[in-house]
């Protein structure tokens, strides 16, 4: 069974610095995409950003690019998402995602999410 | 990176047939066929309903389909169900090797 954790969210000053987390399972995880979505309290889905299998090709929304950084760990099964300068917008529970860019351009398995609040 | 446009409510009877429009552009909707759908319940996680603009994963019921004209993609639920009320929300690939989601669409079964 295909299972996605997020971990690492929380609670903190605009400004700050936030590491999300995703734990896969079931599935073998260097062969496939990975990306984080982002829903905003009330609000629709957001793509953020993506990682191919190997972790060579990385694509990134333009509201988070140079701040937030994507990246993964194929021989510890782990997905990260690295988020400096942190602004109230960037508020919203943070999906980790099987597919998105280069290939598989859709996402199949979700993770429970995990609640960023940036909030002074 | 536009958002795509969705209407913002659909409504229909059960037994129904309802259709959610998707509007893009010709840098995504109208060159890719990398066009998905999301049904999302209140509180729960998205769920894949449809990709690559008119696949079913094995999990999603035939009563969905998807297509798509020119700019636009839509997604159709037949014999509408109390069990389909929920956001659905669309997402294309885009040729800056991005992707975009719609705003949502609410569907109301009467």
């Amino acid at each position: 069974e295909v299972k996605l954790w997020e971990s690492g969210g929380g609670s903190v000053q605009p400004g700050e610095s936030l590491r999300l987390s995703c734990a896969p399972s079931g599935f073998t995880f260097s062969t496939f995409a990975m990306s984080w979505v982002r829903q905003a309290p009330g609000k629709g889905l957001e793509w953020v950003s993506s990682i191919s299998g190997s972790g060579d090709k990385i694509d990134s929304a333009d509201s988070v690019k140079g701040r937030f950084t994507i990246s993964r760990d194929n021989s510890r099964n782990t997905l990260s998402l690295q988020m400096n300068s942190l602004r109230a917008e960037d508020t919203a529970v943070y999906y980790c995602a099987i597919g998105g860019t280069p290939s598989r351009r859709f996402f199949d398995y979700w993770g429970q999410g995990t609640l960023v609040t940036v909030s002074s | 990176q536009s958002a795509l446009t969705q209407p913002a409510s659909v409504s229909g009877s059960p037994g129904q047939s309802i259709t959610l429009s998707c509007t893009g552009t010709s840098s995504d909707i109208g060159t890719y066929t990398f066009v998905s759908w999301y049904q999302q319940h209140p509180g729960q996680v998205p769920r894949l309903m449809i990709y690559d603009v008119s696949n079913r994963p094995s999990w999603v019921s035939s009563r969905f389909s998807g297509s798509r004209s020119g700019n636009t993609a839509s997604l159709t639920i037949s014999d509408l169900r109390a069990e389909d009320e929920a956001h659905y929300y669309c997402a294309s690939y885009t040729g800056s090797s991005t992707l975009v989601f719609g705003g949502g669409t609410k569907v109301t079964v009467l």
